[in-house]
């Protein structure tokens, strides 16, 4: 049971325009939501977060979106740069009862490729 | 600059071999997972840990145990090596309390098994 999902495995966009990366979830326990970004032969590193109380959070080029009513989540990138060209997974989190530690559920990933 | 490190970037062995497959991190860090990444399945969770000696399973345990004797180290452990088992492997740590839940990722560990 995938509860997050990137349905587009890969994407290509030229140089200077947008990249929207999308995301899906089924879980409505999730309450945070992160994007990370994968070069090949190195571990994910953490690009951006949101809550589920936002609908937006910015940082830079990056930005995400999220629409609750339709558990969905966009990693816009203005203006998308070739040092892009990886792949980005979507991540989600959910409340967790002391004693444990809170687990990420990760998508399969899209790779985006931006052309010169 | 906070750090996960992994004993090998790649690694090669046979069918029916014992694999041990450590991770170290500096963060002080009270979590740390196992995740394998397989094309089209994206980061799967193998085990994690939340505090020395303890451990939990996570989606996908079989043919895996952990160790957690340190705080910083977090080994995985295939007790009997199979193809199947051949895949990326990425151990990540985090701290407990932070609604983010951001994980930090160590460089992976590229297992062949043959």
């Amino acid at each position: 049971d995938q509860q997050v999902k990137q349905n587009s495995p890969s994407l290509s966009v030229q140089e200077g325009r947008i990249s929207i990366l999308n995301c899906d979830y089924t879980n409505s326990m999730f309450d945070y939501f992160l994007w990370y970004k994968k070069y090949p032969a190195e571990g994910p590193t953490f690009l951006i977060s949101i809550s589920s109380i936002k609908d937006k959070n910015e940082d830079g080029r990056f930005t995400v979106f999220l629409n609750k009513s339709a558990k969905h989540l966009s990693l816009h990138i203005v203006p998308s740069q070739p040092g892009d060209s990886a792949v980005y997974f979507c991540a989600a989190s959910q409340p967790h009862y002391t004693g444990t530690a809170s687990k990420l559920t990760f998508g399969t990933g899209t790779r985006l490729q931006v052309t010169l | 600059d906070v750090k996960v490190t992994q004993s090998s970037r790649y690694l090669v062995k046979r069918t029916g071999e014992k694999v041990f497959l450590e991770c170290v991190q500096d963060m002080d860090h009270e979590n740390m997972f196992w995740y394998r990444q397989d094309p089209g399945l994206g980061l799967r969770l193998i085990y994690f840990s939340y505090d020395v000696k303890m451990k939990e399973k996570g989606d996908i345990p079989e043919g895996y145990s952990v160790s957690r004797e340190k705080k910083e180290r977090f080994s995985l452990i295939l007790e009997s090596a199979s193809t199947n088992q051949t895949s990326m492997y990425l151990c990540a740590s985090s701290e407990t309390g932070l609604a983010r839940n951001e994980q930090f990722f160590g460089p992976g560990t590229r297992l062949t098994v043959l």
